[in-house]
């Protein structure tokens, strides 16, 4: 079955430091693979995705994530990171299959920025 | 930002309350969803729709029913609410390309607290 594992419930840095969030996925056909941000009591906004054109994508607010087919990972990185980055973030896979193309997410990862 | 909103916003009912959240969008999209947050759990997947009176079962659809009358509006409605029950929910909508949905844009979410 597909899924999604994202390594680190909760992720601390630095302000200025690089942000690495992880994403490994399972998918016995080839993935989408996206990066969401949820701020408080908001909804989820969509931040890059992956769709078997280039492996490196960049997203909004800076960020970039690689596409790695041998390691089945698409970890989420910014050289710099800012105190408006502070937020939680999810990956998610879509395959093609009964499910029409559903969306299956991580736990997601809560990203503290100290000043 | 797409134009998808939730009604209500906040709710509290009690035990044995049936309750209906509603999905609204103006973006013409083929396939809706509905999702529930909860802490250590990510999102997951509640009830699809893929067109108007077309809707399958999602990983948690256990208590809830939805339905579909028009391509703008797609229903949540919990028969009998329950505590386990009390949640965030999303609404999210997807396009199809070559039959493969991609990227869901999400609403703002509905806040439900059963007593």
């Amino acid at each position: 079955a597909q899924s999604v594992t994202q390594l680190g419930s909760h992720v601390s840095v630095s302000e200025g430091a690089l942000v690495l969030l992880r994403c490994n996925y399972s998918s016995s056909v080839p993935p989408y693979l996206f990066w969401y941000v949820q701020y408080p009591n908001q909804g989820l906004q969509l931040l890059l995705k992956y769709t078997s054109a280039a492996t490196l994508v960049k997203g909004i607010n800076g960020f970039e994530a690689e596409f790695k087919k041998s390691e089945t990972s698409f970890h989420l990185t910014k050289p710099s990171a800012h105190m408006s980055d502070a937020a939680e973030y999810f990956c998610a896979v879509s395959y093609y299959g009964g499910s029409q193309g559903n969306l299956i997410f991580g736990k997601g990862t809560k990203l503290s920025v100290k000043p | 930002d797409a134009g998808i909103t939730q009604s209500p916003r906040h709710k509290v009912t009690e035990t044995g309350t049936p309750v209906t959240l509603r999905c609204h969008q103006t973006e013409n999209h083929r396939y809706m969803y509905w999702y529930r947050q909860d802490p250590g759990h990510g999102l997951r997947l509640i009830h699809y729709s893929y067109g108007v009176k077309d809707t399958d079962k999602g990983e948690v659809s256990d208590g809830y029913s939805v339905s579909r009358s028009k391509t703008e509006d797609f229903l949540l409605t919990l028969e009998s609410a329950t505590s386990s029950q009390t949640s965030v929910y999303f609404c999210a909508i997807s396009e199809s390309v070559g039959g493969r949905s991609y990227e869901q844009y999400f609403g703002p979410g509905t806040r439900l607290t059963v007593t």
